[in-house]
């Protein structure tokens, strides 16, 4: 079955340092794979998306994406975090080529340091 | 672009009581999904539907729970009768729906309490 894992319940950095965030997928097929984040009381955002092509992708906000197929990851990365980066992010696989369905990870909750 | 817009953004109901969640996607996408969200559980998916028409309800938790999408542009969720451990926040989301995988964008939520 088709799953996410996000092995880092809760991160803390501090401001300035750079950060990454882990995300293992279990799926058969070529996946599409996505990160979004969410600010307390608010929906998940959009960051970056992989569909194919080159494995490092570029997001919103000076986030990144590597995918590497050999590891089954999609690790999110930022060079130097921002206090206004913390929040919830949650990595998702695409199951299907067009239903638009996907599969989240539980989360992972930045915490950023002064 | 209003986004995708969900009401109420609060619901606080008792036990027993019929509760309707409200959502109306961004206009032109044509696939809409509804999640549902707690702590324990993390993002699951209830239901979502391509052109109206549902495709997938493997997620509702159980018959008390029914989604419809009349048109376009909306769609209920509806939980009767409800119970406490309906409690969880809501998300409606909506895409293109495309060979690639249209990403989805999600409303605000609605965060139901049922005591």
């Amino acid at each position: 079955a088709q799953s996410v894992t996000q092995p880092d319940i809760h991160i803390t950095v501090s401001e300035g340092a750079s950060l990454e965030l882990r995300c293992n997928y279990s799926y058969g097929a070529t996946p599409y794979l996505f990160w979004y984040v969410q600010s307390p009381g608010q929906g998940l955002q959009l960051l970056l998306k992989y569909f194919s092509g080159d494995t490092l992708v570029q997001g919103i906000k000076g986030f990144e994406a590597e995918f590497k197929r050999s590891q089954s990851s999609f690790n999110l990365r930022k060079p130097s975090v921002h206090w206004s980066d913390a929040a919830e992010y949650f990595c998702a696989v695409g199951i299907s080529s067009n239903t638009g369905k996907l599969i989240f990870g539980q989360g992972t909750t930045l915490q950023v340091k002064p | 672009d209003a986004g995708v817009i969900q009401s109420p953004r609060h619901e606080v109901t008792e036990m027993g009581q019929e509760v309707t969640l409200r959502c109306k996607p961004i206009s032109g996408h044509n696939s809409l999904f509804w999640y549902r969200q707690t702590m324990m559980r993390g993002l699951e998916l209830l239901i979502y539907f391509n052109n109206n028409v549902p495709i997938d309800d493997s997620g509702m938790p159980e018959d008390r729970f029914s989604a419809k999408m009349p048109n376009a542009s909306f769609s209920t969720l509806k939980i009767q009768p409800s119970e406490p451990r309906d409690s969880a926040v809501y998300f409606c989301a909506s895409s293109l729906r495309t060979p690639n995988n249209s990403p989805l964008h999600f409303g605000n939520g609605t965060r139901l309490t049922v005591t």
